[in-house]
């Protein structure tokens, strides 16, 4: 267990709102990541972190942004949402171990109406 | 295209069989990870397999990886319905200071009693 919260848990939003979803760690991993997770799909990976300041585009980034001002939080944000983004959308950590080992948190199960 | 092909999909066994679980790719991978994931969780690291033709056995699981390190499988034996879950492998695809995985899409196991 890597101390990984996620908040909120669940939300509700309309289409066109903006959405912030948090991720919260306690063991100083440098990596961070957000995921979503739609069926027949995996984990598709949206933006990643490998310090404070600095992250970079992943496989569907189209739509998100993400910020990183303490090594512990990593923001994932929609400017405005649409029905498309609705998903799990999961948090990842890792602490830069040879073996490339993540660890998740629980997830945000979004819904945009 | 997903990079990573898992199969089957969906799988669902009598408690007490034994099954195989496949994750296929074109690509080479550095090492390559099994992950299972509980309804409403997370998913949680099983195993990371490294060397090509690599054996790893985690109790009734078994995890290889293939001599060409593209494939690798699990294989449950006497499965029991605590082993239910979302099965989701994934490869080590980091270069430079990016540390990533690629997932596959997963394979929804029910073992019934």
């Amino acid at each position: 267990d890597a101390g990984i919260t996620q908040s909120p848990r669940h939300k509700v939003t309309e289409t066109g709102t903006p959405v912030t979803l948090r991720c919260h760690q306690t063991e100083n991993h440098r990596y961070m990541y957000w995921y979503r997770q739609d069926p027949g799909h995996g984990l598709r990976l949206i933006h990643y972190s490998y310090g404070v300041k600095d992250t970079d585009k992943g496989e569907v980034s189209d739509g998100y942004s993400v910020s990183r001002s303490k090594t512990e939080d990593f923001l994932l944000t929609l400017e405005s949402a649409t029905s498309s983004q609705t998903s799990v959308y999961f948090c990842a950590t890792q602490g830069g171990g040879a073996r490339n080992e993540q660890f998740f948190g629980p997830g945000t199960r979004l819904t945009v109406l | 295209t997903q990079l990573l092909e898992q199969s089957p999909q969906f799988l669902s066994i009598q408690e007490g069989e034994n099954l195989t679980v496949y994750c296929n790719s074109s690509s080479v991978f550095s090492s390559l990870q099994w992950y299972r994931q509980e309804p409403g969780e997370g998913p949680v690291l099983l195993v990371t397999v490294v060397t090509g033709g690599e054996v790893k056995k985690l109790k009734r699981l078994t995890f290889q990886f293939g001599d060409a390190r593209k494939d690798s499988s699990l294989h449950i034996t006497a499965a029991q319905p605590g082993d239910t879950g979302l099965y989701l492998c994934a490869g080590d695809i980091s270069s430079g200071s990016a540390r990533q995985l690629t997932f596959g899409s997963g394979t929804q196991l029910t073992v019934l009693p």
